[in-house]
């Protein structure tokens, strides 16, 4: 089945650190994939996605890029911020693996703090 | 931007109660909404996939009659947690895609804190 594996944190930088968060996945097609965030109390919010091979998402100052050959679809941002302290979810949602329901498979989620 | 709104965000309740949790779509149309589970340090577990207009799809190991799913109209879905007990408190997140987009991304609410004392 459709699996997604990111690093385990927690990861700690200070204010404007290069900040790499890995993500790898497993899927049967040809996913769509996706970084969400979640800040403390909340729900998540998409932060970037891909929808084919080497498409590259980025928001906020975020990117990342949709490697087939290697599936990964690893985060990165040059330089932290104080506020992008927060939970990230990597994610896959295949085509294949849900009907038309297209169910999203998350990572575990990578907690990220910065500090000032 | 498409807006997922959850209620309540956060509800208390005795052990053999039940409670309604609700999740409402604001500003588009889903024929399809989603119920997750997120325990602390976890990622997101589903639960659930919730249709309108008829019965919602359990994920394996998850009790249908425990926990209800009502997807009555386009715009809202229900999961009632029943005779709650203290291990179902937890984080729970619904989500929602638009009804007209095919692969699009999921929009999620602001999930729902439940503890069940």
């Amino acid at each position: 089945g459709d699996s997604v594996t990111q690093m385990e944190g927690p990861v700690t930088l200070s204010e404007e650190a290069f900040l790499t968060i890995n993500c790898t996945y497993t899927a049967t097609g040809y996913p769509s994939l996706f970084w969400y965030v979640q800040y403390p109390g909340e729900g998540l919010q998409l932060l970037l996605k891909a929808t084919k091979a080497d498409d590259k998402g980025s928001n906020k100052g975020f990117e990342a890029t949709y490697r087939k050959e290697t599936t990964s679809f690893h985060l990165e941002k040059g330089s932290v911020q104080v506020s992008d302290s927060a939970v990230y979810f990597c994610a896959l949602s295949d085509p294949n693996s849900g009907g038309s329901n297209y169910k999203l498979t998350f990572g575990k989620g990578t907690l990220l703090t910065v500090n000032p | 931007g498409a807006v997922v709104s959850q209620h309540p965000s956060r509800v208390i309740c005795k052990s053999g109660t039940s409670v309604k949790i609700e999740c409402r779509s604001l500003d588009f149309q889903a024929t399809t909404m989603f119920w997750y589970r997120q325990f602390p340090k976890q990622s997101l577990m589903l639960m659930a996939t919730s249709n309108e207009g008829s019965k919602a799809t359990y994920e394996q190991g998850v009790e249908k009659d425990k926990f209800l799913i009502n997807h009555a109209s386009l715009t809202l879905s229900t999961l009632t947690v029943t005779s709650a007990h203290p291990e179902d408190s937890s984080f729970y997140i619904c989500s929602a895609r638009a009804a007209d987009r095919g692969n699009s991304p999921l929009h999620f609410g602001n999930g729902t804190r439940l503890t069940v004392t």
